[in-house]
């Protein structure tokens, strides 16, 4: 059973320039949430996918963008990268409906930004 | 709103000696709290979670938490640290039902040979 995977795994960019980030859940998991992890940091809540829709938004500009595709796999994209953007990026996936409150997390996307 | 305080960054114990985090939260609705685990380079593992059953939560590797309402607690605890345990330890609350975690800042755990 495959669980949570990201790509890609690492990566670089330079500011004012735009990025795409991908994921799949867990198989039999239908809401994809990511977060931003700075370096030394906690993970950021950005934001929650389930039924193709954001459904839930943490504090972030609407430079970030995302969106969840029909098999459930979702994309998180940031335009106008800033060196501030520079973090791991984590995608977690989850079932609404087994209520039992637990994500699992890919290893996530490391972002550089110059 | 929900917060989570975990008080110590950095943690050193020696191997052999009792593993203890903490975290405290703050949820205007009776919380789910996890412990994740993250070594380097890797994402989040989870180590334990509450979600309103018994108070006492027994998880992998040997770490289990108290759930204290009254402390608005829910420290992580091992009796006997082992040199693998050494990495990164976030406490999370999340309100019933949403998945939306708020994490901790961490709490870095060295184990002194």
């Amino acid at each position: 059973d495959a669980g949570v995977t990201q790509s890609p795994t690492h990566l670089i960019k330079t500011r004012g320039q735009q990025v795409t980030l991908r994921c799949s859940p867990k198989s039999g998991h239908d809401t994809v949430s990511w977060y931003q992890q700075a370096l030394g940091q906690g993970p950021q809540f950005i934001f929650q996918y389930y039924e193709e829709e954001e459904r839930q938004r943490g504090n972030f500009p609407d430079r970030f963008s995302g969106h969840q595709f029909p098999n459930y796999s979702s994309e998180l994209n940031v335009n106008a990268l800033l060196l501030g953007d520079s973090a791991l990026y984590l995608c977690a996936s989850s079932s609404l409906g087994r209520r039992d409150g637990e994500l699992f997390f890919g290893e996530g996307s490391r972002l550089t930004v110059l | 709103a929900q917060s989570v305080t975990q008080l110590g960054s950095h943690v050193s114990v020696s191997e052999g000696a009792l593993v203890l985090l903490r975290c405290n939260y703050s949820s205007s609705v009776p919380p789910y709290l996890f412990w994740y685990v993250q070594y380097p380079n890797q994402g989040l593992q989870l180590l334990l979670k509450y979600t309103s059953a018994a108070t006492l939560v027994k998880g992998i590797n040997g770490f289990e938490a108290e759930f204290k309402k009254s402390e608005t607690s829910f420290h992580l605890t091992k009796p006997s640290a082992h040199m693998s345990d050494a990495a990164e330890y976030f406490c999370a609350v999340s309100e019933p039902g949403t998945y939306k975690y708020i994490f901790g800042t961490g709490t870095r755990l060295k184990v002194l040979a």
